[in-house]
């Protein structure tokens, strides 16, 4: 069954230092999301990805991050210089199509610990 | 805005026990209804969804119906196992927002032999 991967799984990185997430959506699909997980509160949503552009993004968001497919199978988020509260799970998302009800497939996550 | 609350856990159940997870939703729109579930150790998986007021979906013995009346979609399961020891995520998305899905905080379920 096709599946979204990421890697790393888990990424220690030092405060001030860029980090780059991978994630490999599944083939066919269009739209690409990533979520982030802190530690005990809710999934939220960064970023949507389509058409080779940013078509949503949460004000969480900002210039620190950024997203990108460099190829055709790669999706990156990056985070320039990483803080402490960056610390969290990353999820990457695809889906085929937008369309009423249409299911968004997750990867496993790359936990993120920035010390 | 659009907001998911489902019940703090964990919940705590012996096998064999009845479950119900509650989820009420707030939303700008008209929106579709999710259950994801996290296993230990896994990424985020679907678990079922319903699109429409009235609408049921089941998956694995799991089931929840969307009421519109009451903004709920409550998840429920007659007889849950060891095996659907989890976290389980209620969700909404909405077209005109891209699909992008919000998600309540969790519930952590945890089923004893």
């Amino acid at each position: 069954e096709p599946e979204v991967t990421q890697t790393p799984s888990h990424q220690v990185t030092q405060m001030g230092q860029e980090v780059i997430l991978r994630c490999v959506p599944i083939s066919n699909h269009l739209y690409f999301y990533w979520y982030r997980q802190i530690l005990g509160q809710k999934v939220e949503f960064l970023v949507s990805f389509y058409n080779n552009e940013i078509s949503e993004k949460s004000e969480i968001f900002d210039d620190q991050f950024s997203v990108e497919r460099p190829d055709g199978s790669n999706f990156t988020l990056k985070i320039r210089s990483t803080k402490l509260e960056d610390s969290a799970m990353y999820f990457c998302a695809s889906s085929e199509v937008i369309r009423y009800g249409t299911e968004a497939f997750f990867g496993q996550g790359t936990r993120l610990t920035v010390v | 805005g659009n907001s998911v609350t489902q019940m703090e856990g964990p919940v705590t159940l012996s096998e064999e026990a009845f479950l119900t997870i509650n989820c009420t939703y707030t939303a700008t729109g008209y929106p579709s209804l999710f259950w994801y579930v996290q296993y230990p150790g896994e990424g985020l998986q679907l678990l079922l969804k319903a699109t429409k007021a009235d609408d049921k979906g089941s998956n694995k013995g799991f089931e929840a119906t969307y009421r519109k009346e009451t903004t709920s979609f409550h998840l429920e399961k007659g007889s849950v196992q060891v095996s659907d020891s989890a976290v389980y995520f209620c969700a909404l998305s909405l077209m005109n927002a891209g699909n992008m899905l919000t998600f309540g905080g969790g519930t952590r379920l945890m089923v004893k032999p």
